[in-house]
């Protein structure tokens, strides 16, 4: 079955860039999709195919897929921007979502 | 305002049924795919089951056999009947609203979360 890989965590300090990642056999050939999860809190779409941000998402968020890495990055990171990020891609008629990273602003 | 609102989560002891509803309002879903998708508890999120507003199913291996995915698009709602609970099947169940088609689809709406607890 195709997996996803995400790190577990990513730190970051405030006003600084994050990247998170996500890893996949040829991912950069499938759309992916990034959810933001705050605790308590259902999932929130924060990048769909790849590079495209919902309105209501800061422009602060911007996404990139490219070989067998997508990556989500937030240019300048905020107290708010805490919380756990999943990537998620179709193969074979199947949604996988990555394990999940934990960003957190220090 | 597009809003998804799960019912039917609960306690339920091995070899079970549950049957979870997602109500819709906001949007019409007739045309959209929808999906359950579940997270145990301190886990991360794992695909359930997708419906295509045509009727296709698609379900994970770990549910194939026991969980059927449904809807009734004139109440746009959606459903989903799980047989034969186990405990692994623990998790807070998430009904998600998709978009766009095939590939390329992602889910812009969420609902709040209903908690399914299997256990004897």
């Amino acid at each position: 079955s195709y997996e996803l890989t995400q790190p577990p965590s990513v730190p970051v300090s405030p006003g600084q860039p994050a990247n998170i990642t996500c890893s996949g056999d040829k991912l950069g050939e499938k759309y992916v999709s990034w959810y933001q999860q705050k605790p308590g809190q259902s999932p929130v779409l924060v990048i769909y195919q790849d590079k495209k941000r919902p309105s209501g998402i800061p422009e602060r968020f911007s996404g990139s897929n490219s070989g067998n890495t997508a990556t989500l990055t937030l240019s300048g990171a905020q107290a708010m921007d805490e919380g756990d990020y999943y990537c998620q891609a179709w193969d074979s008629n199947t949604v996988v979502f990555g394990g999940g990273t934990k960003l957190t602003v220090l | 305002e597009v809003q998804l609102v799960e019912s039917g989560g609960g306690l339920a002891q091995p070899g079970e049924s549950l049957r979870l509803s997602c109500a819709v309002s906001g949007v019409t879903v007739s045309n959209k795919f929808m999906s359950w998708v579940r997270q145990a508890p301190g886990e991360g999120l794992n695909w359930v089951s997708t419906i295509y507003s045509g009727g296709t199913r698609l379900s994970a291996d770990s549910v194939k056999g026991r969980f059927t995915i449904s809807r009734d698009n004139s109440k746009n709602t959606l459903y989903l009947q799980m047989n034969f609970l186990r405990a692994e099947d623990t998790a807070t169940y998430y009904c998600a609203l998709g978009n766009s088609h095939g590939s390329s689809g992602y889910y812009d709406f969420w609902g709040q979360g209903t908690l399914v607890a299997v256990s004897s």
